[in-house]
């Protein structure tokens, strides 16, 4: 089975911290993804990565940056906290080549107060 | 425009019966994939099911099946025989283009309440 886990599932933050959250894969997917989740809007993209070292912002990726030294683990960088990325974030991964399904973490819920 | 719309924010059917969650889909791409996804009030997202746009058939997985129909841009998610565990936020979502390394965009979702 898939694993892409979350280093937390709760955290609380004050504003213009700095926000490191991590996500770890166990399939040797090349792609990772970083999503927020909030009421009425769905999912919606802040970065992928498709190989070590390479990323691609996404729909909203300000605010936000990432990293990705290892294929195994996709870190997202929140520079200085604020308050309107209170949210749920999750992070997701898939392979190269067949089954384009994304593998879904945990998710971490981040308030910042 | 919305590229993925579910319409019914929220949902009851009761247990044992059948439902039916809408989602319709808004691309000029020839070829895409459409997802459905749940969400249990835990958080994670556990994937149930996949069409793609040259799928001749409908997909099932078990008690879910995809309604697809390719000229109405609706792709329905539908769970058979439901159960109490069946209670979760249902996404639909959509894969624009070829190749994995494609974000997908969500819907609003759905919010089931199996009852007993």
């Amino acid at each position: 089975d898939v694993k892409v886990t979350q280093s937390s599932r709760y955290l609380v933050k004050r504003t213009g911290e700095k926000v490191f959250l991590e996500c770890v894969q166990d399939m040797d997917h090349e792609n990772m993804f970083w999503y927020r989740q909030d009421p009425g809007l769905g999912l919606r993209l802040i970065y992928f990565s498709y190989d070590v070292k390479m990323k691609e912002k996404g729909d909203i990726p300000e605010g936000y940056s990432v990293s990705r030294e290892k294929k195994e683990r996709f870190s997202l960088i929140l520079e200085s906290a604020s308050t309107n990325q209170t949210s749920m974030y999750l992070c997701a991964s898939n392979a190269l080549a067949g089954e384009e399904t994304q593998y879904f973490g945990p998710g971490t819920r981040l308030l910042v107060l | 425009a919305q590229k993925i719309t579910q319409t019914q924010p929220g949902m009851f059917v009761q247990e044992k019966e059948a439902v039916t969650l809408d989602c319709t889909y808004d691309t000029s791409d020839p070829s895409y994939g459409l997802f459905w996804y749940k969400q249990p009030s835990s958080g994670e997202m556990i994937f149930l099911i996949y069409q793609g746009s040259y799928d001749q058939q409908n997909a099932t997985e078990g008690r879910y099946s995809l309604n697809f129909q390719k000229a109405r841009k609706s792709a329905n998610l539908v769970i058979s025989a439901s159960q109490l565990g069946d209670s979760a936020m249902y996404f639909c979502a959509m894969r624009e283009g070829q190749g994995s390394a494609r974000q997908l965009t969500f819907g609003s979702g759905t919010q089931l309440t199996v009852l007993p």
